[in-house]
């Protein structure tokens, strides 16, 4: 399994103000993503992050509140921006190894708390 | 989209005791993975045990067993001699077959609590 590793592990944030949290992943991996999960709910896909072009955004979610880099093969981040209460959530980065097998690896999450 | 769904919130099961968590998915498509995540509240998403749907046989991982029904569209998950540390919550998913980067469409999850 491959390890993934998240920054920050928590933050509270005050409204307006944008945060980048990092993922970074052990080892190469092709297709990386990032889920946003409210509180007691279930996880709901933001974007897929492939490495050298742009981040696929799933409906209800943009680029220019959500943007993500990924540089390279082992590391992407996700910003959000503008952030409101709304935006308090656990947002979680999962990456795939093995196109065949199908299963994702997740991070610890970040969980951040918007004042 | 596919739709994948948990129909019991919460479940609960006494140490020792086995217990079944359902599963329902819509799909059109012949060519699938489905998956149970384990979420402790230390939030890390573990997989607990995978199924091509492809394949017949129900996947098996030491005390974790799938009944995969593929024309019901039903995949539940038994946990037998249950641990207090198998108390999470379980999520249960879908992904489109292939080799192409798809992500993981989620069930809004199942609560297992274990009591003593």
């Amino acid at each position: 399994s491959a390890v993934i590793s998240q920054k920050p592990s928590r933050d509270i944030c005050q409204r307006g103000t944008s945060l980048t949290i990092q993922c970074q992943v052990d080892s190469q991996v092709t297709m990386m993503f990032w889920y946003r999960q409210q509180p007691g709910q279930s996880l709901t896909l933001i974007a897929t992050a492939n490495q050298g072009s742009e981040a696929t955004y799933e409906s209800g979610f943009v680029i220019d509140k959500f943007p993500i880099s990924r540089p390279n093969l082992t590391f992407s981040t996700l910003t959000v921006s503008n952030m409101s209460p709304e935006d308090s959530s656990i947002y979680l980065c999962s990456a795939q190894r093995f196109a065949n097998t199908g299963e994702l690896f997740f991070g610890e999450g970040s969980r951040l708390t918007v004042l | 989209a596919q739709t994948v769904t948990q129909s019991q919130p919460e479940m609960s099961v006494q140490e020792a005791e086995t217990v079944t968590l359902s599963c329902t998915y819509d799909t059109s498509e012949s060519d699938y993975y489905l998956f149970w995540y384990k979420q402790p509240p230390s939030r890390q998403m573990i997989l607990v045990i995978r199924q091509e749907a492809y394949k017949q046989q129900n996947a098996t991982e030491n005390r974790f067993s799938v009944n995969f029904q593929k024309a019901a569209k039903s995949f539940s998950l038994k946990i037998s001699d249950s641990q207090l540390g198998d108390a999470a919550m379980y999520f249960c998913a879908y992904r489109s077959g292939g080799n192409s980067g798809y992500a993981l469409n989620f069930g809004k999850g199942t609560s297992l609590l274990v009591t003593p």
